[in-house]
């Protein structure tokens, strides 16, 4: 049962240009939302969090966009740099539950065009 | 200072017998997760721990799966008479004692397990 999807199992973009991750869940108790970054061979490393009191925060390049009503969250990438080719993993947890009670997505694999 | 080591790398095992999976957390760590990705799904949580003690196994298979991180040494998944159905990736993940939450956390590179 995954309560957290990542429907596009692949990206490819163009260096420079915007990278756009999409993430729907299902569960309505869901209230704080993270993204994760693995490159191969490697763990995955916390990248970006947000708040369900929040619809947007921002950290250099990296925004994450979040619509409550629709159960959607984004991650947008700009400008996508070929250091960004990796695995980006949605995750959110619940109210009340605690903080390692993650649920993820499935991942994205992100590849950028020099 | 190292981050989060796992070993081995990558598993083979039969079906019927033992796999045992150790993670050895950041130094200065004392919180111990584990967390299971299947094939085309996401990480699933399986258990916490800290030193000495369970806090919580609550994602852990209610069977044939053991966890334990002793005074000294690794953390130890333990798998016994494995199945087929156990191939997945099994990431470890450490935290300090105190600090802002799980975000501080660093995961291990995993252990990929087989069994043929």
């Amino acid at each position: 049962d995954q309560q957290v999807k990542q429907n596009s199992p692949s990206l490819s973009v163009q260096e420079g240009r915007i990278s756009i991750l999409n993430c729907d869940y299902t569960n309505s108790m869901f209230d704080y939302f993270l993204w994760y970054k693995k490159y191969p061979a490697e763990g995955p490393t916390f990248l970006i969090s947000i708040s369900s009191i929040k619809d947007k925060n921002e950290d250099g390049r990296f925004t994450v966009f979040l619509n409550k009503s629709a159960k959607h969250l984004s991650l947008h990438i700009v400008p996508s740099q070929p250091g960004d080719s990796a695995v980006y993993f949605c995750a959110a947890s619940a109210v009340g539950s605690n903080d390692y009670k993650l649920s993820f997505g499935a991942g994205t694999t992100v590849t950028v065009r020099a | 200072n190292a981050g989060v080591m796992q070993n081995p790398r990558h598993l083979v095992r039969r079906r019927g017998q033992e796999a045992r999976l150790r993670c050895s957390p950041m130094k200065g760590h004392s919180h111990v997760y584990w967390y299971r990705q299947l094939p085309e799904e996401g990480l699933k949580f399986m258990v916490y721990l800290q030193k000495e003690n369970i806090i919580d196994e609550s994602g852990m298979p209610k069977e044939r799966f053991s966890a334990e991180f002793p005074k000294e040494g690794p953390s130890i998944l333990r798998i016994q008479q494995v199945v087929r159905g156990d191939s997945a990736a099994y990431f470890c993940a450490s935290s300090p004692p105190s600090g802002d939450g799980f975000t501080e956390a660093f995961f291990g590179q995993g252990t990929r397990l087989t069994v043929v």
